[in-house]
């Protein structure tokens, strides 16, 4: 069973157009990450979540901001997505406290017409 | 900032071979992963090494955790069509977010 989910899969929206993702889990875990990853390349840390702390990195742009309402929950909100942001975008999730590994979603593919 | 410098860049091998392919780094981690990523797919968790000279087996695969931190490498033996993918490492070190630093991936094509 699926326990970093990722909805929806396929995203298109406008230039410009604002779009929600959604990450949801099932593991309990206190830490999720958001992840953009383009073509042929590693995926790129965009802010992570240590339980209701939001942590930003430093190349993020403005335009990507981050909405955690509960553990089980995190969004990722593109503010106006230029053609530059067609992207997968990848939810992990971890233990904090603990040296296990990120789980990943199975990501949602964003296309920008 | 940490890089990691992952390869072969990519790989075409036939089928039953045995791949190898490596992560080396310039600072030490505390954490390897290796990972694997289907097409559209997000990446799937291989092997966790977390100890120096640690050597691990899933399956066919082997990776070892490198003496000094710095590196660690990743076999498949055997290899079959289903092992197409691309290949991350991961090195990941102690700290509140325990954040990745990736490869650049390995792409392994297997030819019947």
């Amino acid at each position: 069973d699926a326990m970093v989910i990722q909805n929806p899969r396929y995203q298109v929206t406008q230039f410009g157009k604002p779009v929600t993702l959604s990450c949801s889990q099932t593991l309990n875990h206190n830490v999720m990450y958001w992840y953009q990853q383009k073509s042929s390349q590693a995926p790129k840390l965009l802010f992570h979540y240590y339980d209701k702390d939001f942590n930003n990195e430093a190349d993020t742009p403005d335009n990507f901001q981050s909405r955690r309402p509960n553990t089980s929950f995190c969004f990722l909100d593109i503010r106006s997505p230029g053609l530059g942001d067609a992207a997968m975008y990848l939810c992990a999730t971890s233990v904090g406290s603990s040296n296990q590994p990120q789980h990943f979603g199975d990501g949602t593919r964003l296309s920008i017409l | 900032g940490q890089q990691l410098n992952q390869s072969p860049q990519s790989m075409f091998i036939q089928e039953g071979e045995d791949v190898s392919m490596n992560c080396t780094s310039s600072s030490i981690f505390n954490t390897w992963l290796w990972y694997k990523q289907d097409p559209g797919e997000g990446p799937v968790l291989l092997i966790a090494l977390y100890k120096a000279g640690e050597l691990t087996s899933n399956g066919r695969l082997t990776a070892q955790f490198g003496i000094t931190r710095k590196d660690s490498f990743l076999n498949i033996s055997a290899s079959i069509p289903s092992d197409v993918g691309i290949y991350f490492c991961a090195g990941q070190l102690s700290g509140s977010a325990r954040q990745l630093t990736f490869g650049s991936g390995t792409q392994l094509t297997v030819l019947p």
